[in-house]
């Protein structure tokens, strides 16, 4: 059973606009991750979010983790073209750091 | 820094046939690990190393797939008997330790007909 989840497949936003792609995941985690994979290519992590923080930013993105919930989010802002990719998040579990358990997914178009 | 190095980048199989996919870590990375991804069942953990030595192997099939890790610069993933079920990408993540970031690889693209 998937134990981290996206709760959209896909999202289409225009250049320049904001979106945000959300998670959720089932166990108690010691951290979250973001992970975004171009055509192509392997996943490559955008943000790592600890479970005692509540936000985190990089640069345009920011993430946020709320462990009552077990949800977190990603928000992208000014969007461009070469965000477009899918948007993964995953989880460790709290017992048994290590491994990533990630979610199916959601593809991301940025429209010119 | 080249990042993960995998190899093959493709390889395709007949069915019942082995299939070798070798994949250099980042240098001075503890921690190896192997992945697949599906179009059906997405990314999916099959195992990982620890400073060499096998940790988790809890998302490898039972059955025909093996991994090891002889030295530090490199892991390897094996497939007996491979089947059409096994095509996928296989990747190959390293970290610094458990728990931190995980630098991906490209991907061994198999297919197997």
């Amino acid at each position: 059973s998937q134990l981290a989840e996206e709760n959209s497949w896909a999202l289409s936003v225009h250049e320049g606009e904001s979106v945000t792609v959300n998670c959720s995941y089932k166990t108690s985690i010691t951290a979250l991750q973001w992970y975004r994979q171009k055509s192509g290519k392997g996943p490559a992590q955008l943000i790592l979010i600890r479970s005692n923080e509540r936000e985190k930013r990089n640069g345009r993105l920011r993430a946020t983790l709320d462990t009552s919930s077990q949800s977190s989010s990603l928000s992208i802002t000014a969007t461009r073209c070469e965000d477009t990719a899918v948007y993964f998040c995953a989880t460790d579990e709290h017992y048994n750091q290590g491994k990533l358990i990630f979610g199916q997914g959601t593809k991301l178009s940025i429209k010119p | 820094n080249a990042g993960v190095i995998q190899t093959p980048r493709h390889k395709v199989t007949g069915k019942g046939q082995e299939a070798t996919l070798w994949c250099e870590p980042i240098s001075g990375h503890s921690a190896v690990f192997w992945y697949r991804q599906t179009i059906v069942q997405g990314l999916e953990f099959l195992t990982y190393f620890r400073n060499q030595a096998p940790i988790d192997d809890s998302g490898m099939p039972k059955e025909r797939f093996s991994a090891q890790m002889p030295n530090q610069s490199h892991s390897t993933l094996k497939i007996q008997s491979t089947q059409p079920q096994d095509s996928a990408v296989y990747l190959c993540a390293s970290g610094r330790d458990r728990g931190d970031t995980q630098y991906f690889g490209p991907g061994t693209r198999l297919l197997v007909l």
